[in-house]
């Protein structure tokens, strides 16, 4: 399993520009989330799924949308992008809790490697 | 709202030492606590997971103890080496949320040759 990937690694926009940060995992996990992490703030979350077609804000959802066509994408969308965007952005994902079936599950979170954005 | 604390900001030990990284959290009806490392430039790796029934986890020489009551959590290292350089996180699960996670601002560990 390549289990959770984002694109691209690095960004930099001008500020107005939108663009849309890329995330997908490989392991059937229900629950996908974004949260930026930025410094002496520790992570925030952005937007969070809990499955195909079904999102919700989270902590810091202004200037962001998502959408949930598959269980296995979940994209980030700036739409204009602002200085106070600048942040290093991480995609996670859990299975959903309960465990149903195929052994015990837990909602770990996995990580993937992030994007650094800089808007100028 | 739930808040996560994380002391001391940064730690420097010499390798082999024993050592313990604090977490506190405010609200107590939690369902699950999480410890993370991140290393500089990465994303994040789960170390271990206890859930809110549990008292502790160990994993290697990770042993991660939860007192939901008082809002506490501590990771004990056992015999660090340099290779645990990095920085842990701890995040809590609040009951009913659905996995959102909230985040302590972390401990920036060091440990020397």
């Amino acid at each position: 399993n390549a289990g959770v990937t984002q694109t691209p690694k690095f960004q930099v926009l001008k500020t107005g520009q939108s663009m849309t940060l890329q995330c997908a995992q490989d392991m059937n996990h229900e629950y996908m989330s974004w949260y930026r992490q930025d410094p002496g703030m520790g992570l925030r979350l952005i937007h969070y799924s809990v499955g195909a077609g079904i999102t919700d804000q989270g902590e810091v959802p202004n200037g962001y949308n998502v959408s949930r066509s598959t269980t296995e994408d979940f994209p980030l969308r700036l739409l204009s992008a602002a200085p106070s965007q600048t942040s290093v952005y991480f995609c996670a994902s859990s299975f959903r809790l309960p465990g149903t079936s195929g052994g015990a599950r837990t909602d770990t979170q996995y990580f993937g490697p992030g994007t650094r954005l800089t808007v100028l | 709202k739930q808040e996560v604390t994380q002391i001391p900001a940064a730690l420097s030990v010499p390798e082999g030492e024993n050592l313990v990284l604090n977490c506190s959290f405010t609200d107590s009806a939690i369902y699950n606590l999480q410890w993370f490392r991140q290393d500089p430039g990465k994303g994040l790796t789960s170390l271990l997971l206890i859930q809110s029934s549990q008292r502790e986890q160990t994993s290697g020489r990770l042993n991660a103890s939860l007192d939901k009551s008082s809002g506490r959590s501590t990771l004990y290292i056992a015999a660090s080496q340099p290779g645990d350089s990095a920085t842990y996180l701890c995040a809590v699960r609040k009951t009913g949320t659905a996995s959102k996670l909230t985040f302590g601002t972390g401990t920036r560990l060091q440990v020397t040759l």
